[in-house]
């Protein structure tokens, strides 16, 4: 089946760094991926869509500055943090289908955990 | 902006019995898919359900959708402890490439 591959799945960074997420599709290619963000023992929050080729979709809220997104393949993504402070601790995880597959499961990643002290 | 409610929001059983959850959800929909989370780790795919479905099963799992109160079901016979995990249904709104949305989720334990 279609595997996606979260990197890395943990990093500590100190406050005002940067931190990158990479995403990756390894089986298939992926025109879209999306990006969630998910608190303790709460649910997942989509930040943005991102689009293979051209700029990624925010959600109302998500600042696209502080969170850049960038999709330069067909099977990568990438997700920095920039200027990172500790309310932007949480988990982070991506998620893709298929190239050319519509309303079908959303294959994720094992997600990064972000401690930013 | 989340759109599924799971309820309830944790249930702790013994192996051997069933666990249901269930889902409610605001807007109309194109399918609904349930996953599971095991604690720190990414969603895994469990079984999606089409809006002119009514029931399906895969393996010991039952899925019910009822779209006149927009609402689902996902039924766990004969639990094992490798149950254990969150479950979280998510919505799939219109056709295309297009993200889920995400309810709450119900925190199972299954107890040996």
């Amino acid at each position: 089946g279609a595997v996606v591959s979260q990197h890395p799945s943990r990093v500590i960074c100190k406050s005002g760094t940067s931190v990158k997420i990479e995403c990756r599709s390894l089986d298939f290619q992926a025109t879209t991926m999306f990006w969630y963000r998910q608190f303790p023992k709460k649910s997942l929050m989509l930040m943005a869509t991102s689009n293979e080729g051209s700029k990624a979709t925010y959600e109302q809220g998500v600042e696209k500055d502080k969170f850049l997104i960038n999709h330069a393949s067909l099977t990568l993504s990438t997700l920095t943090v920039t200027s990172a402070h500790p309310e932007d601790s949480s988990f982070y995880i991506c998620s893709a289908r298929g190239q050319g597959v519509v309303n079908s499961p959303l294959h994720f990643g094992n997600g990064t955990r972000l401690t930013v002290t | 902006s989340q759109q599924g409610e799971e309820d309830p929001q944790a249930l702790s059983i013994q192996e051997g019995e069933n666990a249901t959850m269930n889902c409610s959800y605001k807007t109309s929909i194109n399918n609904l898919q349930w996953y599971r989370q095991n604690s720190g780790r990414g969603l895994v795919h469990l079984i999606l359900i089409r809006s002119n479905e009514r029931e399906k099963h895969s393996g010991r799992l039952r899925v019910t959708l009822d779209t006149s109160k927009k609402s689902s079901s996902l039924l766990i016979t004969a639990s094992r402890a490798a149950d254990t995990a969150s479950y979280f249904c998510a919505t799939d709104r219109r056709s295309g490439n297009t993200p889920l949305v995400f309810g709450k989720g119900t925190r199972l334990s299954v107890i040996a």
